[in-house]
């Protein structure tokens, strides 16, 4: 079965300091790992992953793929209240007919306190 | 933003009663999918489409049901809604292959 393993599910951090957030994953297939940042809605898209060792960089949030580990990790540095949200990880484990089927992990709710 | 419009936003019902949730997108992606969102779960896949009339099932299909007749509107049914079914519903749609998921606002439904 496949599975994806989000660590820890919950981080309280001060406001200015750097977290990484960890997803782990085991499926039989895998195409992309995708990260999401879910406040009071909508998940909204913030990267998605294919290759290994190359980190993709958006401001202050960057990530980075492991496929011979498993795991990516999400790093957010010089954190702010804003960024108070679940961030989702995702693993495109299979494609139907072009449709991509998305095996989602718990979340990880992060906290910054001012 | 991605055009994703999900209604209604918010319905309460009675175990037993039918229940349809719309997806509406005006971006004309050819893929779209219903996720479910409960507490401990993360997202599960319910039902996902790749054309008009075209669909399949998800991780967690049984006791719904799907409709695609255009390619701008996906809908969810719940046949008979059970209790077990009260959650968060998003709607999400993709442009191609390898292109990432928008995500509608999502339907809270309860039923009691």
């Amino acid at each position: 079965e496949d599975k994806v393993v989000q660590s820890p599910l919950s981080l309280v951090v001060h406001e200015g300091d750097t977290v990484t957030l960890n997803c782990s994953y085991e499926v039989t297939n895998f195409r992309s790992l995708l990260w999401y940042k879910q406040e009071k809605k909508a998940p909204t898209f913030l990267f998605m992953l294919t290759s290994s060792g190359i980190e993709k960089k958006s401001g202050r949030l960057s990530s980075i793929l492991d496929k011979k580990e498993l795991f990516s990790i999400l790093n957010i540095t010089a954190t702010q209240t804003g960024d108070s949200a679940v961030y989702l990880c995702a693993v495109e484990a299979a494609r139907i007919q072009g449709a991509q089927k998305l095996v989602f992990g718990q979340g990880t709710r992060l906290t910054i306190n001012p | 933003d991605a055009g994703i419009t999900q209604s209604p936003r918010h319905k309460v019902t009675e175990t037993g009663t039918p229940v349809t949730l719309r997806c509406h997108q005006t971006e004309n992606h050819r893929y779209m999918y219903w996720y479910r969102q409960d507490p401990g779960h993360g997202l599960r896949l319910i039902h996902y489409s790749y054309g008009v009339k075209d669909t399949d099932k998800g991780e967690v299909s049984d006791g719904y049901s799907v409709s695609r007749s255009k390619t701008e509107d996906f809908l969810l049914t719940l046949e008979s809604a059970t209790s077990s079914q009260t959650s968060v519903y998003f709607c999400a749609i993709s442009r191609d292959r390898v292109t990432e998921q928008y995500f509608g606002p999502g339907t809270r439904l309860t039923v009691t």
